[in-house]
């Protein structure tokens, strides 16, 4: 299976402040077949179900604001928030489709300082 | 709006079985794979398995196959997840979300307790 390791663990921020998540995976995610990078990253708040965020590496998903980018590339990837707002905290996670079984990160949780 | 609704929390004994749903609408129903994703204290997030509607093709992780069952009823917009002899580890929240690029859309989960 492709192990999903997310750092750091907790990252406290401040509001209007960039963060910055890092997750990297024991095997690339690159495809070379059809040059997808098979990386998403979801949101968790408190009490309420995943949602996502960035699909496909660097895809924004319908309705997230564009201070969250993804970026990244074969074992390596980045979540930004270029300025953090209070309702941005919870617990972030990585997830790589690249094969199954599909796996996710232990998580990240961000907090207000 | 696309809307994925799961069934309530269930509280069953070891040994017992157990069906879960999660009802899609808003969308069409057979067009899109489903997947269940497990949440527990101690392993965060796993995913189970995928189902696609349209034509009951499964994908089911290891740590899981053998263990549940994925289905689809075409004709109510549903999947279930079932088990036939549960253990106390099968308890946790399970999630079922509709998968276009990811995992976009997710059920409110439900909390299913196994304790003698």
């Amino acid at each position: 299976d492709i192990v999903m390791t997310q750092t750091p663990l907790s990252l406290p921020v401040t509001p209007g402040e960039p963060a910055s998540l890092s997750c990297r995976s024991s095997q690339s995610l690159f495809d070379g077949d059809d040059g997808n990078t098979y990386l998403d990253w979801y949101l968790q708040r408190p009490g309420q179900s995943p949602q996502l965020l960035i699909y496909t590496l660097s895809h924004r998903a319908p309705g997230v604001p564009d201070r969250f980018s993804g970026s990244g590339s074969g074992t390596d990837f980045t979540l930004k928030i270029s300025r953090v707002e209070a309702e941005d905290v919870g617990l972030y996670y990585c997830m790589q489709r690249m094969e199954f079984p599909w796996t996710f990160g232990q998580g990240t949780k961000v907090e207000i300082k | 709006e696309v809307r994925l609704v799961q069934s309530g929390a269930e509280v069953r004994k070891p040994g017992e079985s157990l069906k879960i749903s999660c009802e899609g609408s808003g969308y069409s129903f057979t067009d899109s794979w489903i997947g269940w994703v497990r949440q527990t204290p101690g392993k965060g997030l796993e995913w189970m398995g995928n189902i696609y509607p349209g034509d009951a093709d499964t994908r089911y992780s290891p740590s899981f196959q053998g263990h549940v069952t994925l289905s689809a009823d075409k004709s109510t917009g549903t999947v279930y997840l079932q088990w036939s002899s549960l253990r106390a580890s099968d308890s946790g929240i399970y999630y079922c979300a509709r998968k276009t690029g990811g995992f976009h859309g997710w059920g409110q989960g439900t909390l299913v307790s196994v304790s003698s």
